[in-house]
Parts: C-alpha cells; sequence; structure tokens
C-alpha cells in the first residue's frame, strides 16, 4: 500500500519568504512523487515529479522538491514566496507498477504581503 | 496538445435524482482516465480508474458508478443521489504506470 502524508494543514509566510511545504510518503517500491496546485473551484495542476536521478527537482512557477529517500520526504520549496503562490498544494505518490495516484490531505499556502 | 474537459462547471439536484458527468480528453489516445472526489476542499479520494474502454476499477464502494463507452471518454453516474455524494468530483488522465495526471477544471456537486 502506498500513502502519503502532508504534516502540516496551513502554512503561512511573508512574501519574499522562503517557503517549505513538507510531505513524506510510503511506498513498497521505488517511489514516484509529484507536486501539484489548487486555486479556489479549480482543478489541480501538476508543478514537478520525481522519477529517477537528481533528487533537487525543479519545477513551474519557480518551485522546486528535494527527494530524501532515507527520511522518504519530498518537500516543497521556493526561495521567494510570492501573494499569488497562496493554493491549496498536494504531494502525490505511486510506484513503478501502478495506475493510481496517492494523494495527501493538502496543504494550504497563505502568503501576505 | 491534449486537453481534457468536464462539464458542467456546477450542478445542483435534488436527493434521489440520476446523475451523469462526464468527460472527454482530446489529443491523445487510449490514456488512464480517473474520477476523484474532494471533499471539503481538501483531500482527494479515487473514485474510478481506467485503463481501456470497458475497463473499470472501482476504489470505494459507494452510490456511484463509472463507465468508459469510447476510448477517450469517462462518466460518472448514479441512479439515486444522496446527500453524502456532494462535492467536487475532478477528472483526471495519464498515461502508463506510474502516471503523472492531468485534471479537469472539475464539477461542484451540490446535492440537496
Amino acid at each position: 500500500a502506498q500513502s502519503v502524508a502532508q504534516p502540516e494543514d496551513q502554512v503561512n509566510v511573508a512574501e519574499g519568504n522562503p517557503l517549505t511545504v513538507k510531505c513524506t510518503y510510503s511506498v513498497s517500491g521505488n517511489p514516484y512523487l509529484f507536486w501539484y496546485v489548487q486555486y479556489p473551484n479549480r482543478g489541480l495542476q501538476f508543478l514537478l515529479k520525481y522519477i529517477t536521478g537528481d533528487n533537487l527537482v525543479k519545477g513551474s512557477y519557480g518551485f522546486e522538491a528535494e527527494f530524501n529517500k532515507s527520511q522518504t520526504s519530498f518537500h516543497l520549496k521556493k526561495p521567494s514566496a510570492l501573494v499569488s503562490d497562496s493554493a491549496l498544494y498536494f504531494c502525490a505518490v505511486t510506484d513503478m507498477d501502478d495506475y493510481k495516484l496517492s494523494f495527501g490531505a493538502g496543504t494550504t499556502v497563505t502568503v501576505r504581503a | 496538445s491534449q486537453t481534457i474537459h468536464q462539464w458542467p462547471a456546477t450542478l445542483v439536484q435534488p436527493v434521489g435524482s440520476p446523475l451523469s458527468l462526464e468527460c472527454t480528453v482530446e489529443g491523445t489516445s487510449n490514456p488512464n482516465l480517473y474520477w476523484y472526489r474532494q471533499a471539503a476542499g481538501r483531500g482527494l479520494q479515487l473514485l474510478f480508474y481506467s485503463v481501456g474502454i470497458g475497463q473499470i476499477s472501482s476504489e470505494v464502494p459507494q452510490n456511484l458508478s463509472a463507465s468508459r463507452p469510447q476510448d477517450r471518454q469517462f462518466i460518472l453516474s448514479s441512479k439515486k443521489l444522496l446527500l453524502s455524494d456532494s462535492g467536487f468530483y475532478l477528472c483526471a488522465w495519464g498515461f502508463g504506470a506510474p502516471p503523472e495526471a492531468f485534471f479537469g477544471q472539475g464539477t461542484r456537486l451540490t446535492v440537496v
């Protein structure tokens, strides 16, 4: 079975400060990890993914995520947050043989001006 | 390029009425298709997925069913809606395993 935990329901940061959204995972095989963002009443937008290779993955809108196998984590980061980054962020995991993504409960990010 | 269409955007239905939500994908062939439900604006629950025409896997037994009558068409249905069926329904498509899912804009269903 695969699962994802996003330990923080909410993250609040000031504009211009670094942003981190935490994610830990559990999967039986090699993990394949994803981050999505959702704006109110909209579908999810893909941000980035880790399949293999470099542990630091760069994605859309200046976001990046670091895969840490020993800590089973895949935290999302942005060096300088914008007010427009305020949204709901989802981490997801699957393994190579699965057609399904398992999503975390989501973290609401609020960036204040 | 590939696009996914999901409609309607919002729907208000009385308890006991039927439901049909439709999702279509353009610009690709034989995609994996998914229906998710998001309750209270938070976590996503996978309801159904399909890896081919007529092949439906159900993740959570409930008052809903899904069908894939054509390669790029995925339909979510109910014969009789319950209040608990209210939520935000998201269709998604992806390729192979592991999948990278691409989502539609969602349908906000309110059962009254």
